[in-house]
């Protein structure tokens, strides 16, 4: 059974680097039919994806986050990482990892649908 | 971006009712060359992560029971759960994965009446 665990600090200050890590258990992160996301949900609100990474490291991002995020895979220790930097109150939220369903769109394998998420982390934004 | 807007934000049925669930996206999701809708629904119980519901609009994901079923095509969706139990009681979101950002609807809350 796939399993992923989102871990970090779950206290950031403005203007610093927020940096998570999902651990996936059960499975490989280096499967060909899968990317990894992080998808965020601000409290109360809804789902806001971030970007996705597949094992070769190929990304996806949000183009509004784009600027701040980073995501990285480590096959090694079957990882993958979000940062996302100058934080504000606005990117207070709790943040899930998941398994993506990788589909073929057109010649290309684009991240699908989120098929197994993590339990989320609270990240707080405050000095 | 493509918008998806959900309908109703919040919807209460009587135990064993259905309740139907709508879905509209800002443009088409379906890509022409395989006549697959890239859409996705997922429920959020209180306190927990978002569970895959359906994808590519009507599929069901393994254990999901079958009093869930997603139809529509296009720009228009439903997410319909035939009889409704306690237990259903969530916030459901769609999701559409044709084309990056990667975009959810609003949720919509569903109560027992």
């Amino acid at each position: 059974q796939l399993q992923l665990q989102e871990s970090g600090p779950g206290l950031v200050k403005p203007s610093e680097t927020l940096s998570l890590t999902c651990t996936v258990s059960g499975g490989s992160i280096s499967s060909s039919s899968s990317y990894w996301g992080w998808i965020r949900q601000a409290p109360g609100k809804g789902l806001e994806w971030i970007g996705s990474v597949y094992y070769s490291g190929g990304t996806f991002y949000n183009p509004s986050l784009k600027s701040r995020v980073t995501i990285s895979v480590d096959t090694s220790k079957n990882q993958f990482s979000l940062k996302v930097s100058s934080v504000t109150d606005a990117d207070a939220a709790v943040y899930y990892c998941a398994r993506v369903y990788a589909v073929d769109t057109g010649m290309v394998r684009t991240p699908g649908y989120f098929q197994r998420w993590g339990q989320g982390t609270l990240v707080t934004v405050s000095s | 971006d493509i918008v998806m807007t959900q309908s109703p934000d919040s919807l209460a049925v009587s135990q064993g009712a259905r309740a139907t669930i709508n879905c509209k996206s800002s443009q088409s999701v379906l890509y022409n060359s395989n006549k697959k809708n890239y859409l996705a629904w997922y429920q959020q119980k209180a306190g927990q992560p978002p569970k895959l519901l359906i994808y590519w609009a009507s599929t069901r994901e393994s254990g999901v029971p079958d009093r869930f079923s997603g139809s529509g095509s296009g720009t228009d969706f439903t997410l319909t759960i035939s009889s409704l139990q306690s237990e259903d009681v969530a916030v459901y979101y769609c999701q559409q994965y044709y084309s990056p950002p990667f975009t959810f609807g609003q949720g919509t809350r569903l109560e027992i009446k």
